[in-house]
């Protein structure tokens, strides 16, 4: 069946360094891959999305990268900020039905910035 | 102006009530879902909409009933609540989610007793 895993369930980084998130998937080959920010009691909020053509794609301190032949995406936060701390949300969209997409969730890695 | 709107924000009800919860867009998006994040923070599809049609509807029991009585609303009815229908519903649209992303609302947090 399909699987998304993000590996790390936390990361603890310091102030100022770059934060690195993994997600890999596997029987699966999606489109397109997206990448949500989740805070305690709220809902995901959209952050990146990168097609299976992109290499990479930056927004401000983010950076993703996707590699379709490792079948894993890269997520980066440069120069990271105590308010970065939250948990990041690996997203596939699939194809359930010819009709509908929805999105795949992995169970996400939450970051800890210290200062 | 919230994007996403759930009402309520809490739900704590007894086995076997029946309950509503209430979700409205105000970007003007074709299709809406319903997702249920578990105690393990793993959300998953429930349901989609498109256009007040039903197009996704993902091994959820029958007790889980959607309506959109219009392309800005979909409300969740559960029948007979269970105890492990315990967790936190999420409201989500999108227009074209591949090209921008699914927005999300805050979330109702239901807790069966």
């Amino acid at each position: 069946s399909q699987k998304i895993e993000q590996n790390s369930e936390a990361l603890n980084i310091q102030e100022g360094k770059t934060a690195t998130l993994t997600c890999n998937y596997t029987n699966y080959s999606p489109a397109y891959l997206q990448w949500y920010r989740q805070d305690p009691g709220r809902g995901p909020v959209f952050l990146l999305l990168i097609r299976e053509n992109e290499k990479e794609k930056r927004k401000e301190r983010l950076k993703v990268t996707f590699d379709t032949t490792l079948k894993q995406s890269l997520f980066h936060i440069t120069a990271s900020q105590p308010a970065d701390s939250a948990t990041y949300l690996c997203a596939l969209d699939r194809d359930l039905n010819q009709a509908g997409t929805a999105l795949i969730f992995g169970k996400g890695t939450t970051l800890s910035v210290s200062s | 102006d919230t994007a996403v709107s759930q009402t309520p924000k809490y739900l704590v009800t007894q086995m076997g009530n029946d309950k509503s919860i209430k979700c409205e867009q105000n970007l003007g998006h074709d299709t809406m879902y319903w997702y249920k994040q578990d105690s393990k923070k793993f959300l998953k599809i429930m349901f989609s909409y498109n256009n007040k049609e039903l197009i996704i509807n993902e091994t959820v029991p029958n007790r889980f009933s959607p309506k959109s009585p219009d392309k800005a609303h979909l409300n969740l009815h559960i029948n007979s609540l269970e105890l492990g229908d315990s967790a936190v519903y999420f409201c989500a649209s999108s227009q074209d989610g591949r090209t921008y992303g699914y927005t999300f609302g805050s979330g109702t947090r239901l807790t069966v007793v």
